[in-house]
């Protein structure tokens, strides 16, 4: 059974940093894109960011390119999100999804239970 | 402002056969295939439709979509209480290099 459990999310000051994470399980991890899409409450969905099955290639919105930075450890399983100069407008649930396919354009056929960001003074 | 657009929202009667549409451009529909995205009230999304009319093991075949030219359509038929839901559907964008969503319908079941 293929899960994704994001971890990270919290409450942070307009400016701060957050780091996410995201363990996956249940498929070779490492064979496959990852990124991450954001709700913001009562909104529709976005897209963040992705990176490809090695690594090598890597894509971001450009509300959040220049401040996050999405990285993934193939030996460990595990998907992150550093995200510097917070603002306001990045308040969202954070899901981590699995791509199926090598590039993150191809569509999400698993996406985790998300993780909550909340960015206010 | 999302660059696939659909209708805010839809509603139908149980049994009914509804229709969600999703409107874009040469630069994503156009030339891109179209997935759709089911996500129940308080739940994550889940994939519903990809490659413009595939259903992924386990979907009911009362959701079926369709793509022709830079506009989608999902459908669903035989509507039941528990398909109320908000639909989103997405594409790659050439122009933006980006996946895409549309800015989701939400679907009432009267």
């Amino acid at each position: 059974e293929v899960k994704l459990v994001e971890s990270g999310g919290g409450v942070v000051r307009p400016g701060g940093s957050l780091r996410l994470s995201c363990a996956a399980s249940g498929f070779t991890f490492g064979d496959y894109a990852v990124g991450w899409v954001r709700q913001a409450p009562g909104k529709g969905l976005e897209w963040v960011c992705g990176i490809s099955w090695n690594g090598r290639t890597i894509g971001y919105a450009g509300p959040v390119k220049g401040r996050f930075s999405i990285s993934r450890d193939n030996a460990n399983n595990s998907l992150h999100l550093q995200m510097e100069s917070l603002r306001v407008e990045d308040t969202a649930l954070y899901y981590c999804a699995k791509v199926d396919g090598e590039l993150w354009g191809d569509e999400i056929d698993y996406w985790g239970q998300g993780t909550l960001v909340i960015v206010s003074s | 402002q999302s660059v696939l657009t659909q209708p805010p929202s839809a509603s139908g009667t149980p049994g009914q056969r509804v229709t969600i549409s999703c409107s874009g451009s040469s630069s994503n529909i156009g030339s891109n295939t179209v997935h759709w995205y089911q996500q129940l009230p308080g739940t994550a999304p889940k994939l519903l439709i990809y490659s413009n009319d595939q259903r992924p093991s386990g979907v009911p075949d009362r959701f079926s979509g369709s793509k022709s030219g830079t506009s989608a359509s999902l459908a669903i038929s035989g509507l039941q209480s528990e398909d109320e839901a908000n639909y989103y559907c997405a594409a790659w964008d050439d122009t933006l290099s980006s996946p895409e969503f549309g800015g989701g319908t939400k679907l009432t079941v009267l």
